[in-house]
């Protein structure tokens, strides 16, 4: 069974740092992995996604990597703003797609 | 372009009550989801249709059902709701194995 984990559980960084948080999975066959911010009462919304064959994808200042071969990706935040704070989880897709594992998520707060 | 939306947005029930959660979405996507998230546990997934016409369990499907009415609805029921429902439901559909979700419904089952 898929298992993923999300370190750190949570974060708190002066606003204009670089910031990186870690997504692990146990199962390396995956379809794709996908990178969520969710605001407190929200739905989750997609930052990006990431097919098994790519080594990363970029979105303004966030950039996502993955290694399918360790079980690891990173999202990578670059010059946090307080509109960053919010709760960011990650999903893997197996090959039967559709059917997302989630982590726990990395409630991430940036102070001015 | 709505996305996905669900209906209501928020839901108090006693216990043995049923209730209908709604989703729909304007997509034109073919599969679709139904997630809960609980402290703790994550996002977990309840029923999900690949296509308009067939449904699947996922995760924890035990006390809901759903139905694919047509390609853009898709909706979760409960029919004796029991306070261990209670939860945020999210409602997601998917485009090129993106999902996308809907805003959630705040669900309380006293």
């Amino acid at each position: 069974k898929q298992e993923v984990t999300q370190i750190p559980a949570a974060l708190s960084v002066p606003e204009g740092e670089n910031l990186v948080l870690n997504c692990s999975f146990t199962d390396s066959a995956i379809y794709n992995l996908q990178w969520f911010r969710q605001d407190p009462g929200k739905g989750l919304t997609s930052l990006l996604l990431i097919q098994s064959s790519q080594r990363e994808q970029t979105s303004g200042r966030l950039n996502a990597s993955l290694d399918k071969s360790s079980g690891r990706s990173t999202l990578y935040i670059a010059a946090s703003q307080p509109g960053d704070s919010a709760t960011y989880l990650c999903a893997v897709n197996p090959p039967s797609y559709g059917k997302l594992t989630f982590g726990q998520g990395t409630i991430l707060t940036v102070h001015p | 372009n709505a996305g996905v939306t669900q209906t209501p947005k928020f839901q108090v029930l006693k216990t043995g009550q049923s209730m209908t959660l709604q989703c729909a979405q304007d997509m034109n996507h073919n599969s679709m989801y139904w997630y809960r998230q609980d402290p703790g546990m994550g996002l977990r997934l309840i029923y999900y249709s690949a296509s308009e016409g067939t449904t699947d369990k996922g995760e924890v499907p035990n006390g809901y059902n759903v139905s694919r009415l047509n390609k853009r609805e898709f909706s979760l029921r409960l029919e004796s709701a029991a306070p261990s429902q209670t939860s945020v439901y999210f409602c997601a559909s998917i485009r090129q194995s993106e999902q996308f979700f809907g805003p959630g419904t705040r669900l309380t089952v006293l």
